[in-house]
């Protein structure tokens, strides 16, 4: 089976405080994303990553940043948080395919972070 | 980029009832349409999905249709059970990406 692990299922954090999530997966999968999930809002990607060293901004982006130094772990940075902060954060891979395929997201439990 | 919109937000049935979730799409390109369900406390997981070539799949007691040309699709869980109770996503290829736009969700619950 795929396991998708995020190291920190619940997180508080002050307000300014830079904050690491680490997301891994065991199944070589070449694409990672962070998604941020909010009551009301579904699901909404930050960022996503389809190769070592390389990220693309998603809807939104703006507070964030992310590292992909191995080709199994990702993590997401919030170099300093703020209350609008405090939410459940996905992680998820996938396998790549060729050309436009889309394939099943296989995402973590989540990590919830509040921040205070 | 790929806008999706979810209805209802929220679907109470009774155990044993139908419930249908509506989703539309507006980028008339994409072409896969997946479910995901997900459940208290745990990540959205895949439970059915469809591509343009055909307009309905179905496994066991769910069912997805699809409707290009209103750019419309459909999950339809039939005779629904309590741990059918949970929050469903649609979803739509994000913008020629190999990820995915969510709907917001639909929270469903089962009453026994």
């Amino acid at each position: 089976d795929v396991k998708v692990t995020q190291s920190s299922r619940y997180l508080v954090k002050r307000t300014g405080e830079k904050v690491f999530l680490e997301c891994v997966q065991d199944m070589d999968h070449e694409n990672m994303f962070w998604y941020r999930q909010d009551p009301g809002l579904g699901l909404r990607l930050i960022y996503f990553s389809y190769d070592v060293k390389m990220k693309e901004k998603g809807d939104i982006p703006e507070g964030y940043s992310v590292s992909r130094e191995k080709k199994e772990r990702f993590s997401l940075i919030l170099e300093s948080a703020s209350t609008n902060q405090t939410s459940m954060y996905l992680c998820a891979s996938s396998y790549s395919g060729t050309g436009a395929y889309t394939g099943e997201l296989f995402f973590g439990e989540g990590s919830r972070l509040t921040v205070l | 980029g790929e806008n999706v919109e979810q209805h209802p937000s929220t679907l109470s049935v009774q155990e044993g009832d139908s419930a249908v979730i509506k989703c539309t799409y507006s980028d008339s390109a994409s072409n896969y349409f997946p479910w995901y369900k997900q459940e208290l406390g745990k990540g959205p997981q895949l439970i059915i999905d469809i591509r343009s070539n055909v307009g309905e799949k179905k496994d066991q007691r769910i069912a997805v249709t699809l409707n290009k040309t209103a750019k419309h699709f459909s999950l339809h869980i039939t005779e629904t059970q309590p741990e059918d109770s949970a929050v469903y996503f649609c979803a739509a290829p994000y913008s020629g990406y190999s990820t995915l736009t969510f709907g917001k969700g639909t929270m469903l619950l089962v009453s026994p």
